[in-house]
């Protein structure tokens, strides 16, 4: 069974420009939960899934986030007008449901994304 | 507020020694979610464990256990006999139920672990 995959696993861009970091859930699995981490810092709750919808989108830092989900599957975290302090790596993660006894989270590598 | 603290940043002990990473919450619900994750240094965070709110049972699972105490609102993770492979960033996070029906995810800042030979 595969685990959570993402993708690019770096991504090097410039000020200003859009990227799209990709999120691929485990099989099954109808949470999906996004996170940065900066460097040296723990983890930043994003946002999260459950099935195709976002309940609460307050976490994102701001409205140059956004992300989206079809299929209640494949998951697209969009960052417009990128900004250096945007630098992190973004984290993806994925359970069975999200809140309960079922929203043990497992994490995909990461998308290292570096702006210039 | 909802907190997840571990003061410790960084531990260093040596290989067999016994170590103790401190996790200490914060929330104002009766019913939540404590993990702690490993970050070794691949990258990948791995998760460990997971306890609910009702059950203040330790569990141990081979070198690693478990200490969750409501009354002083910690949830410490102790490794026995540490190993070189235990070096990693070790992840508390607590997660509960908003009023609105969502779900909040809090993790706390970490603590390196640093297993010397």
């Amino acid at each position: 069974g595969a685990g959570v995959s993402q993708s690019p696993s770096n991504k090097v861009t410039e000020k200003g420009k859009d990227v799209e970091l990709r999120c691929d859930p485990i099989s099954g699995h109808t949470a999906l939960y996004w996170y940065r981490q900066s460097l040296g810092q723990g983890l930043e709750f994003l946002i999260y899934f459950q099935g195709n919808s976002a309940p609460d989108k307050s976490g994102l830092p701001s409205d140059r986030f956004s992300a989206e989900r079809t299929g209640g599957s494949v998951s697209t975290l969009t960052i417009q007008r990128t900004q250096q302090e945007d630098s992190a790596v973004y984290l993806c993660a994925s359970s069975l449901q999200a809140g309960g006894t079922t929203d043990t989270q497992y994490f995909g590598p990461g998308t290292r994304l570096t702006v210039l | 507020a909802q907190k997840v603290t571990q003061a410790q940043t960084e531990i260093s002990v040596v290989e067999k020694e016994d170590v103790t990473l401190d996790c200490v919450y914060e929330t104002r619900d009766t019913t939540y979610y404590l993990f702690w994750y490993k970050q070794p240094p691949s990258g990948e965070l791995v998760f460990l464990i997971r306890r609910n709110s009702f059950d203040e049972q330790n569990e141990i699972s081979g070198r690693y256990s478990w200490n969750f105490q409501k009354s002083t609102s910690s949830f410490n993770f102790t490794i026995t006999a540490s190993q070189v492979v235990d070096s990693a960033v070790y992840f508390c996070a607590l997660s509960e139920a908003r009023t609105s029906g969502t779900y909040k995810y809090i993790f706390g800042t970490g603590t390196r672990l640093k297993v010397l030979a």
